[in-house]
């Protein structure tokens, strides 16, 4: 059974304290494995797609990287703004567009 | 406007009533998805519509759930005879390529 887990739960960080947040995966080929953020009240907002293993992809204080069994969101230097919930999901190449999300990880970043 | 549209916002009913939440996707969008938010926890992913094709209905959890969709525009998600246990966040997502999906705010629902 396709299953994805992170890790994590929940994380607080001072402002400028790196880290990086863990999705493992579980799938019968992967056709693709998505970040998104979703802030309280509101829908997910995609970040990054990946493809294969040792891709990589950047974007401000991100960076998210891909290998065969797990997937990490690097966060550097972060800021009060970068508090949201990150979900990791992943679509199976037998699945179609279906798409199996983790429970996410709660971010806090402290001033 | 350019983006997902959910309504409304807010729901409460009362226990055994029916409730229509409605979506509406980006313009052009083939893909569209209905997806379930518990309070704390992740995405449980319900219905898929994708163009003309027969819609992916494994994720709906009882009978008390349907959804329709009108060719690629409007979807709505009905509950039937609603219970406590569907009180949650029902998030409308579309998608037109490469599987990124495009989410509106969502509808709280609340059943008393």
């Amino acid at each position: 059974e396709d299953q994805v887990t992170q890790s994590p739960e929940a994380l607080r960080l001072q402002e400028g304290e790196s880290s990086s947040l863990n999705c493992s995966y579980t799938v019968s080929g992967l056709r693709g494995l998505f970040w998104y953020r979703q802030d309280p009240g509101k829908g997910p907002e995609f970040l990054f797609t990946l493809y294969s293993a040792g891709e990589e992809k950047e974007k401000e204080r991100l960076k998210a990287t891909l290998t065969k069994k797990e997937s990490f969101l690097h966060i550097t230097a972060p800021k009060p703004e970068d508090s949201a919930t990150y979900l990791c999901a992943v679509q199976a190449e037998a699945s179609y567009d279906k798409v199996i999300f983790g429970p996410g990880t709660s971010l806090s970043v402290i001033p | 406007g350019a983006g997902v549209s959910q309504s409304p916002s807010n729901k409460v009913t009362e226990k055994g009533k029916d409730v229509e939440l409605r979506c509406d996707p980006i313009s052009g969008h083939t893909a569209l998805y209905w997806y379930r938010q518990r309070l704390g926890q992740g995405l449980e992913f319900l219905i898929y519509f994708q163009g003309n094709s027969a819609p992916d209905k494994s994720g709906l959890p009882s009978d008390r759930f349907s959804a329709e969709r009108t060719g690629e525009s409007v979807s709505t998600l009905t509950i039937q005879r609603t219970q406590q246990e569907d009180s949650a966040v029902y998030l409308c997502a579309s998608s037109l390529v490469r599987n990124i999906q495009y989410f509106g705010a969502g509808t709280r629902l609340s059943v008393l």
